[in-house]
């Protein structure tokens, strides 16, 4: 079935440092990636996306990239600070389909 | 607008018992979803709702049903517990249906069945 795999499952940084997540997916379909954010207690949060006729996405301090050719895309954090320190989910879906498919998820930890 | 909120935030229940999970959303989404959450594990799609009066399976519906009640309102129904449902439960909702829509979630209900 499809998947998606999601690497590092912990990652602690030094604030000021940058973080990289990484997922692969299984699904050649899929055409639309969204990174969620995952705080204590909360439900997700969108928190950044990308579709795949795009290669990178940034916003601020956050960035996305995407290669269709090795089925993988990544979450870049720069600068980063301690309320960044939460879970991190990535997602891919396709048109045509109410499904997505979520990684397990990296529980990032930003050290002061 | 309150988002997405669900009801109630912790339960435990016995083997056996059933309970309903209620959801609303006031951002006048269609299509809602139930996922479930359990370590290690991600999100896994439990049911959908694309449009009210429409539901339909996901990757983990054995052990549970939904209602569309309205278009607000999508719950979940657990008609006899078991131990392997012990998770935790997030509702969300949809801006416009499909592959590419923003999904808004819920604060979560955690259930322990023992």
């Amino acid at each position: 079935g499809e998947n998606v795999e999601q690497h590092p499952s912990t990652l602690s940084v030094q604030e000021g440092d940058s973080a990289v997540i990484k997922c692969t997916y299984s699904d050649s379909a899929s055409n639309y990636f969204p990174w969620y954010k995952q705080e204590l207690g909360k439900g997700p949060q969108l928190i950044i996306d990308i579709r795949s006729n795009v290669g990178e996405k940034k916003d601020q301090r956050i960035a996305v990239t995407l290669n269709k050719t090795a089925k993988h895309f990544s979450l870049h954090i720069t600068e980063t600070q301690p309320e960044d320190s939460a879970v991190y989910f990535c997602a891919a879906s396709r048109s045509g389909t109410y499904k997505y498919i979520f990684g397990t998820g990296t529980r990032l930890k930003v050290l002061a | 607008n309150a988002g997405v909120t669900q009801t109630p935030k912790f339960q435990v229940l016995k083997t056996g018992q059933s309970m309903t999970l209620q959801c609303a959303q006031d951002m006048n989404h269609n299509s809602m979803y139930w996922y479930r959450q359990d370590p290690g594990m991600g999100l896994r799609l439990i049911y959908y709702s694309a449009s009210e009066g429409t539901t339909d399976k996901g990757e983990v519906p054995n052990g549970y049903n939904v209602s569309r009640l309205n278009k607000r309102e999508f719950s979940l129904r657990l008609e006899s517990a078991a131990p392997s449902q012990t998770s935790v439960y997030f509702c969300a909702s949809g801006t416009s249906g499909g592959a590419g829509e923003t999904q808004y979630f819920g604060p979560g209900t955690r259930l322990l069945v023992l």
